[in-house]
């Protein structure tokens, strides 16, 4: 079975502060997905990459940064958290030819304060 | 974008056969279809995929029809623990084009 997991599944933070997220999925895919959800808004995507050192923005990239410097590993970087930034964080993976089949990790609940 | 349409809620009771149809009008040449589940306080998970006519695998089955701008996921025989948000999504061919709307929530009673 695919697994990917995350590193925290609940996170508080303080406003201004640096927030790492981290994902790592043992599949060996291509392709790996940020997206976080909010209710009424469904899945966003945030950035995704089909490669190590590969990033692409998603919808809503800005507050965001990511690194892959491990095809296993896809970490989210919230430079400087802010309130609106409360969400929940899913990590995705998918194989490089079919980037609909994803497969989630159980997401990261994180509350800006 | 190729955007979709879903039933925001649907109710059914144990052991009944769930439709749920999704439209997608714009729907391009090269798009596949794609249904994933979401239970409460986890990520979704990819239930079945399709191009045309029909798919079956252990979970559910998709029916598309020959002009592709709907599709209908079906569920046999739901159970309680079937009680989740349907996602519907269209693929248009490059992952950062993959778009999840808000789902249909289907409520399964006894």
């Amino acid at each position: 079975d695919v697994k990917v997991t995350q590193s925290s599944r609940y996170l508080v933070k303080r406003t201004g502060e640096k927030v790492f997220l981290e994902c790592v999925q043992d599949m060996d895919h291509e392709n790996m997905f940020w997206y976080r959800q909010d209710p009424g808004l469904g899945l966003r995507l945030i950035y995704f990459s089909y490669d190590v050192k590969m990033k692409e923005k998603g919808d809503i990239p800005e507050g965001y940064s990511v690194s892959r410097e491990k095809k296993e590993r896809f970490s989210l970087i919230l430079e400087s958290a802010s309130t609106n930034q409360t969400s929940m964080y899913l990590c995705a993976s998918s194989p490089l030819d079919r980037e609909a089949e994803q497969y989630f990790g159980p997401g990261t609940r994180l509350t800006v304060t | 974008l190729a955007k979709t349409t879903q039933p925001i809620s649907m109710d059914s009771y144990e052991g009944q056969e769930v439709n749920i149809t999704c439209s997608h009008n714009n729907i391009a040449t090269n798009d596949y279809i794609t249904w994933y589940q979401q239970f409460p306080s986890q990520g979704p998970r990819f239930i079945i995929q399709g191009y045309k006519t029909k798919v079956t695998n252990e979970v559910a089955s998709l029916f598309i029809p020959a002009d592709r701008k709907s599709s209908t996921l079906s569920l046999p025989r739901v159970s309680l623990s079937d009680t989740a948000v349907y996602y519907c999504l269209v693929n248009t061919g490059t992952a950062s084009k993959l778009t999840f709307g808000t789902g249909t929530r289907l409520q399964v009673t006894l």
